[in-house]
């Protein structure tokens, strides 16, 4: 079946550590993203990739970074610099160069205590 | 950049009543409106979406309206159902240069559909 995977679905990681989310889509997209949900936030943009070995940053990258060394990954690692790290994250892919629907994973919930 | 807003973030239906949820947007260039439903630990999933070449668009028991002039787009349910029950969440994209498009996204709707 055609998809994106994300894991893991919980995470917990102690204050001051990194923490990598994985993403990985078989649904030959070329474009990526992640994105962060916090509670009445909607959903906002971190960092997003159209092609392999490219990525921009998005509204709130602060914190985080990306490798895209595969069309099909698209890690997210949320670093020690992050303030506010506990949060839904979302990762989602869509072709590149159309405008047409972008696909979810199921998320991670990560929580740093 | 685009900003969407939407409107109400809850509300609260009869079951078999109708729900509408409106979005207004401010990038006159976006041409593409997903509506996504969420479910509770869940991704976000498209239900339906509009395209800025289109006045309406209907699905079943769903449809969306886009007014371009205004910009604002609306999410219509009719007949609900309790498993209508989730988070909604509006969107709009348009081209952002080097061949790439960008979603913006309204802060969501919980829809709750009293039996």
């Amino acid at each position: 079946d055609g998809g994106i995977t994300q894991s893991p679905k919980y995470l917990f990681r102690k204050e001051g550590q990194n923490v990598t989310l994985s993403c990985e889509q078989n649904l030959n997209h070329d474009a990526m993203y992640w994105y962060r949900q916090d509670p009445g936030q909607g959903l906002r943009l971190i960092y997003y990739s159209q092609i392999v070995n490219d990525f921009q940053k998005g509204d709130i990258a602060e914190g985080y970074s990306v490798s895209r060394e595969k069309k099909e990954s698209f890690p997210l690692t949320v670093t020690s610099a992050q303030k506010n790290p506990t949060a839904f994250y979302l990762c989602a892919s869509s072709f590149r160069g159309s405008n047409t629907e972008a696909f979810f994973g199921q998320g991670t919930r990560l929580t740093v205590v | 950049g685009e900003n969407v807003e939407q409107h109400p973030s809850t509300l609260s239906v009869q079951e078999g009543d109708s729900a509408v949820i409106k979005c207004t947007y401010s990038d006159s260039a976006s041409n593409y409106f997903p509506w996504y439903k969420q479910e509770l630990g869940k991704g976000p999933q498209l239900i339906i979406d509009i395209r800025s070449n289109v006045g309406e668009k209907k699905d079943q028991r769903i449809a969306v309206t886009l007014n371009k002039t205004a910009k604002h787009f609306s999410l219509h349910i009719t007949e609900t159902q309790p498993e209508d029950s989730a988070v909604y969440f509006c969107a709009a994209s348009g081209y952002s240069g080097a061949g790439s498009y960008q979603l913006t996204f309204g802060k969501g709707t919980k829809l709750s559909v009293i039996p």
